[in-house]
């Protein structure tokens, strides 16, 4: 199947400071990427879709000042964290699919732990 | 609203089947998808139905009745390694996908 490769696997950050979560789709191209964030025992919430070449759209509640996301080629989105507060700390997924047909499975990144500290 | 239904947790011996229940109801419906999740850990494609019947893969199977808005996964001789969540989804009209809140399966000794 399709790789979705994302980086870092985990991180620890004081309060205050960005972090920066990137997502590559290795061998295919992805025009839309989506983010979620998953808390413990929680289901995925998708945070918002990142679209190549224009703004991402972002769910209902997520601030898209703090979350910022960039699609800069078909095959690499990245999310900052900026001004990360513990309260940021999650596991933070990625998605891609190769085309956008009923039947097309999304693939997911390892995920990103993050802890703020 | 779209909702998707799932039991919070199930337990199960090892060597037995165990049968998870999904019910949905979204705005449109472009397939169903179920994920399995360890901890900690992104999840993996089990399998999908967009049409109604059964579809066996190996020791899983997931049903899938569109009229109910039902399906279920089914796991055959259950192994210890298949202690996870199982999630369910479904894409809905934008083909977005809408996530259930998963099933923790406990597999016993």
């Amino acid at each position: 199947g399709a790789v979705v490769s994302q980086h870092p696997s985990w991180v620890i950050c004081k309060s205050g400071t960005s972090v920066k979560i990137e997502c590559r789709s290795l061998d295919f191209q992805a025009t839309t990427m989506f983010w979620y964030r998953q808390f413990p025992k929680q289901s995925l919430m998708l945070m918002a879709t990142s679209n190549e070449g224009s703004k991402a759209t972002y769910e209902q509640g997520v601030e898209k000042d703090k979350f910022l996301i960039n699609h800069a080629s078909l095959t690499l989105s990245t999310l900052t964290v900026t001004s990360a507060h513990p309260e940021d700390s999650s596991f933070y997924i990625c998605s891609a699919s190769p085309g956008t047909g009923e039947n097309t499975e999304a693939f997911f990144g390892q995920g990103t732990r993050l802890t703020v500290v | 609203g779209q909702n998707i239904d799932q039991p919070t947790e199930m337990t199960a011996t090892e060597g037995a089947i165990v049968q998870i229940n999904c019910t949905y109801q979204t705005s449109g419906f472009n397939g169903l998808f179920w994920y399995q999740q360890h901890a900690g850990e992104a999840p993996t494609f089990l399998s999908y139905n967009v049409l109604d019947g059964l579809e066996e893969k190996g020791r899983f199977s997931s049903f899938l009745s569109r009229s109910k808005g039902y399906s279920y996964l089914l796991l055959k001789e259950l192994q210890m390694k298949d202690s996870a969540s199982y999630l369910c989804a479904v894409k809905d009209s934008n083909y977005q996908l809408i996530w259930g809140a998963g099933t923790k399966l406990i597999i016993k000794p």
